[in-house]
């Protein structure tokens, strides 16, 4: 199985700051990288796939970056509504693997 | 708009069984690859089981292997997870989510239905 580190697992920002967050892999998996929101009771939402490629109707706020096994997660001006759970997935190979998850706090 | 609702959860006894069922609409079900991902309280994402479009493809996580069974009803627009053998590391919620192919990642997903093991 391929092991993802994703960090920081905890990030205290302030509405408008630019945060990141960061996904290392335990192998190379090209760019077949995901991002998901995940806010308290809700299913997680795709953000980003294929490394980089931003979801349709997510905000341009977003932005990914990596390939291979390092990957990053961008928000260049965090809004209110960003506060939530961020969690990077490989779909390289099977078994399916998902980071422990960053939450983003309100600092 | 695309639809998936999970169904089936509940409390069960360790070593007891149950169906979760997920009900699509909104696009067509029999093109896509389906998934099971669970989320145990306040744990992260784990990934549960894959089924392609024709079912002739399946993958189970370590974990569950030889005790969930995953499978698809496409004249209905339904997926299944049968569980057997249940234990208390099971207690999760069960989330169904839609994924085009194996080479692309979980676009929509269900609300979750609650399953919990306990005696």
């Amino acid at each position: 199985a391929i092991w993802m580190t994703q960090s920081p697992s905890l990030l205290s920002a302030s509405t408008g700051d630019r945060v990141t967050i960061s996904c290392r892999m335990s192998q190379g998996i090209s760019s077949y990288l995901a991002w998901y929101q995940q806010k308290p009771g809700k299913a997680p939402e795709l953000l980003i796939y294929a490394a980089s490629t931003l979801q349709s109707g997510v905000p341009s706020r977003f932005s990914g970056s990596g390939s291979g096994t390092d990957f990053t997660l961008t928000i260049s001006c965090l809004q209110s509504e960003d506060f939530a759970t961020y969690y990077c997935q490989q779909y390289y190979s099977f078994p399916w693997t998902f980071g422990q998850g960053t939450k983003v706090e309100i600092k | 708009e695309v639809q998936l609702v999970e169904s089936g959860g509940g409390l069960v006894q360790p070593g007891g069984s149950l169906r979760l069922s997920c009900a699509a609409s909104g696009f067509t079900f029999s093109s896509y690859s389906m998934n099971w991902v669970r989320q145990a309280p306040g744990k992260g994402l784990e990934w549960v089981s894959y089924i392609s479009s024709s079912s002739s493809t399946i993958y189970y996580a370590d974990s569950v292997k030889g005790r969930f069974t995953i499978s698809r009803d496409n004249a209905k627009n339904s997926l299944y997870l049968q569980m057997n053998s249940l234990r208390a590391e099971d207690t999760a919620v069960y989330y169904c989510a839609r994924g085009e192919t194996p080479s692309n990642p979980l676009d929509y997903w269900g609300q979750g239905t609650l399953v919990t093991v306990s005696s």
